[in-house]
């Protein structure tokens, strides 16, 4: 069985100031990990990905995420947060199941910046 | 070019009405996906086709009905609508099986009242 735990529903940053947001994962099979990014009444964007290799992957819009086996986490960082970043972010974690991708999802941490 | 849209955007009925949402995709991906986002913003699986074989069937009641006319298409027909069908409804293809990025849709607002 796989799951998501998003530590922290909402938060929220001074724009300029580190984002950290925080995912643990738990899964029965070696785990694929992945970023999305929700904007107000769009659909899911793909911010970065981790399958296997580098445990630090790079993703669009300055975004960074470390893979830590040890602590089963995939925390999402940017060094510095602009107005653009507020947003929903997702978690999730995949593997394969019964032969094919199954994703399952965080419940979503809201990002608000402040200016 | 939208790569995975969705029709409606909206879509406001009664209960007990019957509906479908339409999905398409240009990609030329062999997966597509149904996924249903209730009010607390939180994302659940509930079908998968590959190649227009129903691969993943998320215990989901049987009034949910999809229905892939090809590979590039995967509709959702629900029936006798309930008000707790009420979300926000998307769509979203990978390449394949394997473990790939899923590109998704706009979504669709269903409000059932």
């Amino acid at each position: 069985a796989q799951s998501v735990t998003q530590l922290g529903s909402h938060v929220s940053v001074s724009e300029g100031a580190l984002v950290l947001l925080r995912c643990n994962y738990s899964s029965s099979v070696p785990p694929y990990l992945f970023w999305y990014v929700q904007y107000p009444n769009q659909g899911l964007q793909l911010l970065l990905k981790y399958t296997t290799g580098a445990t630090l992957v790079k993703g669009i819009n300055g975004f960074e995420a470390e893979f830590k086996k040890s602590e089963t986490s995939f925390h999402l960082t940017k060094p510095s947060a602009h107005m653009s970043d507020a947003a929903e972010y997702f978690c999730a974690v995949s593997g394969i199941i019964q032969g094919a991708q199954k994703l399952v999802f965080g419940q979503g941490t809201r990002l608000t910046i402040n200016p | 070019d939208t790569a995975v849209s969705q029709t409606p955007k909206y879509l406001v009925t009664q209960m007990g009405n019957d509906k479908s949402i339409k999905c398409e995709q240009n990609l030329g991906h062999d997966t597509m996906y149904w996924y249903k986002q209730d009010s607390k913003k939180f994302l659940k699986i509930m079908f998968s086709y590959n190649n227009k074989e129903l691969i993943i069937n998320e215990t989901v009641p049987n009034r949910f009905s999809p229905k892939s006319p090809d590979k590039a298409h995967l509709n959702l027909h629900i029936n006798s609508l309930e008000l707790g069908d009420s979300a926000v409804y998307f769509c979203a293809s990978s390449q394949d099986l394997w473990v790939n990025e899923q590109y998704f849709g706009p979504g669709t607002r269903l409000t059932v009242t």
